[in-house]
């Protein structure tokens, strides 16, 4: 079956440090990606996209390319400010009647 | 922006009592879910719902869980006969079609808690 695998957090790093968190998955087809975010205290908002092999979503600084020859998914920042310190979700969905979670990793920004 | 809202925002229950979750999901969007994260674990698919009918549901669902949009605003999970176990965080969430390219959008969740 379809499934997501994130790096084990938690993740700290000193703000303006470069951030990558990892995310592989495992599905048939060919799936849609996302990231979300969870801040503390907040529900889950959508921080990216990607639909098909080598697009790139990105926001907020934040990036991620889709790699099906790695079937990979990324996350990535240049510098992270502490405003950054959340739960990452790395998500899959081959139909929209469901979304495939990975775990959750924690980033920590320390100022 | 439109957002998905969930009421309340925590709820404690006793062991054995029904309870029951509310939504108002975004009003043009056609598709809606419920989502569960026990404590440090991962969020885990309950059930979508599409035209007034369960389109896909997870194991975790079983005769316990039932779903409802009883107007055109609203939609609700209850659970018929709460367990320990239930406590978790329930997100619902909703989406503008089926295609797997189109955002699902959640809510702030709901914390329950079964004592």
């Amino acid at each position: 079956g379809n499934s997501v695998t994130q790096m084990e957090g938690p993740v700290t790093l000193s703000e303006e440090a470069f951030l990558t968190i990892n995310c592989t998955y495992t599905a048939t087809g060919y799936p849609s990606l996302f990231w979300y975010v969870q801040y503390p205290g907040e529900g889950l908002q959508l921080l990216l996209k990607a639909t098909k092999a080598d697009d790139k979503g990105s926001n907020k600084g934040f990036e991620a390319t889709y790699r099906k020859e790695t079937t990979s998914f990324h996350l990535e920042k240049g510098s992270v400010q502490v405003s950054d310190s959340a739960v990452y979700f790395c998500a899959l969905s081959d139909s929209n009647y469901q979304l495939i979670w990975g775990a959750g990793t924690k980033l920590i920004i320390k100022p | 922006e439109p957002e998905v809202t969930q009421t309340p925002s925590h709820q404690v229950t006793q062991m054995g009592q029904e309870v029951i979750l509310r939504c108002v999901p975004i009003s043009n969007h056609l598709y809606f879910y419920w989502y569960r994260q026990i404590l440090g674990q991962k969020v885990e698919f309950l059930v979508s719902f599409y035209n007034n009918e369960i389109s896909e549901k997870s194991e975790i669902f079983d005769d316990q869980f039932s779903v409802e949009r009883p107007d055109g605003s609203n939609f609700t999970l209850k659970i018929r006969s709460t367990k320990l176990e239930d406590s978790a965080m329930y997100f619902c969430a909703s989406s503008e079609s089926v295609v797997a390219n189109q955002p699902q959008h959640f809510g702030d969740g709901t914390r329950l808690s079964i004592l």
